[in-house]
C-alpha cells in the first residue's frame, strides 16, 4: 500500500541552526500538508502545497519557514534558525485532491525535531 | 473561525466496553467536513473517517459508529466492544469550504482500554 515517508525520524538540533525535514509524498498525489504536534498537545497546520506554490498557510508559518518541493518527489520543510518552541513532531500528509473532494489526508509518520 | 473541541481529555474502559469519544464543532461556514483520525503509541495518524455537513446520516464500521447531529454541532464517535488495540488518542477535525485546505484538529482524546 502506497503511504508517505518522513525522513529522519528523529533529528536533534541545536538552536539557531537550520534544518531541512523530508517527506516523499504519495506518487500520484497532487496536494501537500506540513502539520505539527507539540508534545501532548493538538496536530496543528503549517502549510498547504499545490502546483507548486502555497496554497494556505498559518500563523505559525513565519518567514523562518520554507517548503520546496524540488524535484518532483521530495517535498521539504526547512526550517531556517530553529527556536526551542520548534521542538515537536512535524507530520507531512498528501492527498490525491483537495480534502473537501477526496476526503482523506495520507500522514506520514513524522519526524520529532528536538532543540536544545 | 473554525473551532474543535474535545472535552474528554482521557477515558479509560475495561476491554468489551462501549466507549463514546465527543467532538464538538464551531464553524460558520453552512458547507463543512468533519473527520476522525486516530494516533496509536507508534504516533502515525491513521484516517478513520469523513463526514460532509449535509449528511447527517449515521456509520457504522464495524466496531466503530459515528453520530452527526448538526443541531448540537456534534459528531461524536462510538467503539462498540473495544479491545486493547483501539488504545489510542483520537483526533476529531472540521475542515471548512473551498478554498480552505487545513484541518482543524481538537486537542484529542486518550482512550486506554484495560485488558
Amino acid at each position: 500500500e502506497p503511504e508517505v515517508t518522513q525522513t529522519p525520524s528523529h533529528q536533534v538540533t541545536q538552536m539557531g541552526q537550520e534544518v531541512i525535514l523530508r517527506c516523499v509524498p504519495i506518487s500520484n498525489h497532487l496536494y501537500f500538508y506540513w502539520y505539527r504536534q507539540i508534545l501532548g498537545q493538538k496536530v496543528e497546520f503549517l502549510v498547504s502545497f499545490y502546483n507548486n506554490e502555497i496554497s494556505e498557510k498559518s500563523e505559525i508559518f513565519d518567514d523562518q519557514f520554507s517548503v520546496e518541493r524540488p524535484d518532483g518527489s521530495n517535498f521539504t520543510l526547512k526550517i531556517r534558525s530553529t527556536k526551542l518552541e520548534d521542538s515537536a513532531m512535524y507530520f507531512c500528509a498528501s492527498s490525491v485532491g483537495q480534502i473537501i473532494n477526496t476526503g482523506e489526508l495520507f500522514f506520514g509518520e513524522g519526524s520529532r525535531l528536538t532543540v536544545l | 473561525a473554525q473551532k474543535v473541541t474535545q472535552a474528554q481529555t482521557e477515558i479509560s474502559v475495561v476491554e468489551k466496553e462501549d466507549v463514546t469519544l465527543d467532538c464538538v464543532y464551531e464553524t460558520r461556514d453552512t458547507t463543512y467536513y468533519l473527520f476522525w483520525y486516530k494516533q496509536p503509541p507508534s504516533g502515525e495518524l491513521v484516517f478513520l473517517i469523513r463526514r460532509n455537513s449535509f449528511d447527517e446520516q449515521n456509520e457504522i464500521s464495524g466496531r466503530y459508529s459515528w453520530n452527526f447531529q448538526k443541531s448540537t454541532s456534534s459528531f461524536n464517535f462510538t467503539i462498540t466492544a473495544s479491545q486493547v488495540v483501539d488504545s489510542a488518542v483520537y483526533f476529531c477535525a472540521l475542515s471548512e469550504n473551498f478554498g480552505n485546505e487545513k484541518l482543524t484538529f481538537g486537542t484529542g482524546t486518550r482512550l486506554t482500554i484495560i485488558p
